[in-house]
């Protein structure tokens, strides 16, 4: 089963309004990363936050990280039509390796 | 700056073909990992390389095959392509434990 699983799996909301995805893993990890997904297309970086960190900002980004619930969210703050994507959470688990684990991700839908 | 080259972008096979991906890293990284993206799915890790060698292996089909070159681009090769195996396929290149850099993925479409 997938390390990170991603909630909702599909949110439709304003623009203007914020956008909250919420994404679980089951084991301990040295960070989190969120990444952007346009249709199909490339995955774009947005925002690492490492173990050892609460929240991080970038921008109208805010991750925050709770290691004790093995959760993470993504608040994407006044939303734009041009934030429409699918948004996943990759997890680099504190085994020893260092591949990544996609959760499957929230398709995220702002309307004009 | 240079970023993660793969080639082809797109490639068009009939079942049971072989088909070769490329992958070229971001210069000085000595890291490459493949990823294997599903129509409406996550990416799924397949398989790694660190200074030429095999570093991680995940759920990669005994029909396909992978390596690193000396000069650190990296190819997966596969087989007896079956319709399962349309997705799109991204490398990602790394300083050993750095972050990972994402190509654009090459689209692979088994007909």
């Amino acid at each position: 089963s997938q390390q990170g699983e991603e909630d909702p799996q599909a949110l439709s909301i304003q623009e203007g309004e914020n956008a909250t995805m919420n994404c679980s893993y089951k084991t301990s990890i040295n960070n989190l990363q969120w990444y952007r997904q346009n249709s199909g297309r490339g995955l774009v970086h947005l925002i690492l936050i490492r173990s050892n960190e609460r929240e991080k900002h970038s921008g109208r980004l805010r991750v925050t990280l709770d290691t004790s619930k093995k959760s993470s969210s993504l608040l994407i703050t006044a939303s734009r039509a041009a934030d429409t994507a699918s948004y996943f959470c990759a997890t680099t688990p504190a085994s020893g390796t260092y591949k990544y684990i996609f959760g499957t991700g929230t398709r995220l839908k702002v309307l004009a | 700056a240079a970023g993660v080259i793969q080639s082809p972008r797109h490639l068009i096979k009939e079942k049971r073909e072989t088909a070769t991906l490329k992958c070229y890293p971001i210069p000085r990284h000595d890291t490459v990992y493949w990823y294997q993206q599903g129509p409406g799915q996550d990416p799924q890790f397949l398989i790694s390389f660190y200074e030429k060698m095999q570093s991680d292996k995940g759920s990669i089909p005994d029909r396909f095959s992978a390596q690193q070159f000396s000069d650190y681009h990296s190819e997966l090769n596969m087989s007896s392509l079956e319709l399962g195996d349309s997705a799109l396929y991204f490398c990602a290149s790394s300083l050993r434990v750095g972050e990972q850099f994402f190509g654009p993925g090459t689209r692979l479409t088994v007909l």
